[in-house]
């Protein structure tokens, strides 16, 4: 089995910067997504990890460490758009994807 | 990326009746992924739609109560099966595709079902 693991809420201010976290445990793994939820929406794709290190787009950042079963997504520069559910999900083998419990992101002013 | 249309967005429900969620792809796809989102809750894998062969369910769904037919490589459908309230989610339907290696997920705008 696969356990994925992800803080429930997180809140920052407009402008800074959020760190969310998400560890996992699995076998086979082969590679790692984040998305974002608005409320109401469909998932959208953020970034996808498969080897260690840091993934860099824009004002969003990715990084992970197989070896620790950790990954986390920065978020710079925080806009209030920027609110929405944040799923980490892990890819097992060559399709199987399970998401994780997913953080809850409010950007206040 | 590929797009990806649902339907019915949305559909309130009797208790013990079913209903059948289409899926339409812009291209064709190898695999299709039926995920349901329960209210304030993340997406659980329900089954993988191969075209030419039977769904592969993940623990804890069955064929009988969620039977899904995949005709062709564009297209899908899920049927929840005599609904009860605790069948009231998003129901999402998704594909593969992406860039070489990534392969990250599209996923349809959803089917909110409410089963009264």
């Amino acid at each position: 089995g696969q356990n994925i693991d992800q803080p429930t809420e997180m809140t920052a201010t407009e402008g800074a910067i959020v760190q969310i976290n998400c560890t996992y445990q699995t076998s086979g793994f082969n590679g790692l997504f984040w998305y974002q939820q608005h409320a109401g929406e469909a998932p959208t794709f953020l970034s996808y990890n498969v080897l260690d290190g840091l993934e860099e787009k824009g004002r969003f950042s990715s990084f992970l460490s197989r070896s620790k079963g950790y990954s986390y997504l920065l978020l710079k520069e925080l806009q209030m758009k920027d609110s929405a559910s944040y799923l980490c999900a892990v890819r097992r083998g060559y399709q199987k994807v399970t998401f994780g419990t997913g953080t809850k992101l409010q950007v206040i002013p | 990326s590929a797009v990806i249309s649902q339907k019915p967005s949305r559909d309130i429900c009797q208790r013990g009746t079913s209903l059948t969620i289409q899926c339409q792809v812009d291209s064709q796809v190898t695999m299709m992924f039926w995920y349901r989102q329960q209210p304030g809750q993340s997406l659980t894998l329900i089954a993988t739609a191969n075209q030419g062969s039977e769904a592969t369910y993940e623990s804890g769904f069955v064929i009988d109560k969620f039977p899904i037919s995949r005709p062709n490589l564009t297209f899908s459908t899920l049927t929840v099966s005599n609904m009860s309230p605790e069948d009231s989610s998003i129901y999402l339907c998704s594909v593969q595709g992406g860039k070489r290696g990534a392969g990250e997920l599209f996923f349809g705008e959803g089917s909110r079902l409410t089963v009264l």
